[in-house]
């Protein structure tokens, strides 16, 4: 099966750079999509086909897919930015979304 | 503003049936596919099925494949979901969502979910 690959958790500095990586073999060969999810809340798409950003998502939001990794970068880091950020793929007639990952700003 | 609705959620024994619906409007739900999406309690993101904008091809999961139906009514502008056969493990927040270009298959508006909990 196909399968996504996500750290489990990463932190930034309030206003620092994180980046969050989906890895899988390959994946440069195919659209990964990104989005936000804070608790209680259902998730909220923030880059889409690999480095587009749906209108309303700040430009601090940016991604990039190649080879074996997408990253999904995250610019000035601010607290609102803490939550969980899954990748996801759709492939032979399948969505898999990667395990996710906590992002926690410092 | 694009907005889903989804109801239907509920407790259900283990076995038993359930079907959720997903009300859109603010926009032209026939020119979308459409996705349901599950979340277990303190877990990742589940794909579980898609219907493309006409509902002439339908894709399932493994894990709920032959156990459910997903339909919808263009007329009615309402997505369906029939659950059957449900199991502890189908225990989740059902999303239902809007995919804009099914080639890609992103995923541009999410409903605020309705839970379901399979539980004797």
């Amino acid at each position: 099966s196909y399968e996504l690959t996500q750290p489990l958790s990463v932190s930034v500095a309030l206003g620092q750079t994180a980046s969050i990586t989906c890895g899988r073999n390959n994946i440069g060969s195919k659209n990964v999509h990104w989005y936000q999810q804070k608790p209680g809340q259902a998730p909220v798409l923030v880059i889409y086909r690999d480095s587009n950003r749906p209108s309303g998502i700040p430009e601090r939001f940016s991604g990039s897919n190649s080879g074996n990794t997408a990253t999904l970068t995250i610019s000035r880091a601010q607290a609102g930015d803490e939550a969980d950020y899954y990748c996801q793929v759709w492939d032979s007639s399948t969505d898999v979304f990667g395990g996710g990952t906590k992002l926690t700003v410092l | 503003e694009e907005q889903l609705v989804e109801s239907g959620g509920g407790l259900v024994k283990p076995g038993g049936s359930l079907r959720l619906s997903c009300a859109a409007s603010g926009f032209t739900f026939n020119n979308y596919t459409m996705n349901w999406v599950r979340q277990a309690p303190g877990k990742g993101l589940e794909w579980v099925s898609s219907i493309t904008d006409s509902g002439t091809f339908t894709y399932y999961a493994d894990s709920v494949k032959g156990r459910s139906t997903i339909s919808r009514d263009n007329a009615k502008n309402s997505l369906y979901l029939q659950m059957s056969s449900l199991r502890a493990a189908d225990t989740a927040v059902y999303y239902c969502a809007t995919v804009p270009d099914f080639w890609s298959g992103y995923m541009s508006t999410w409903g605020q979910g309705t839970l379901v909990t399979v539980s004797s």
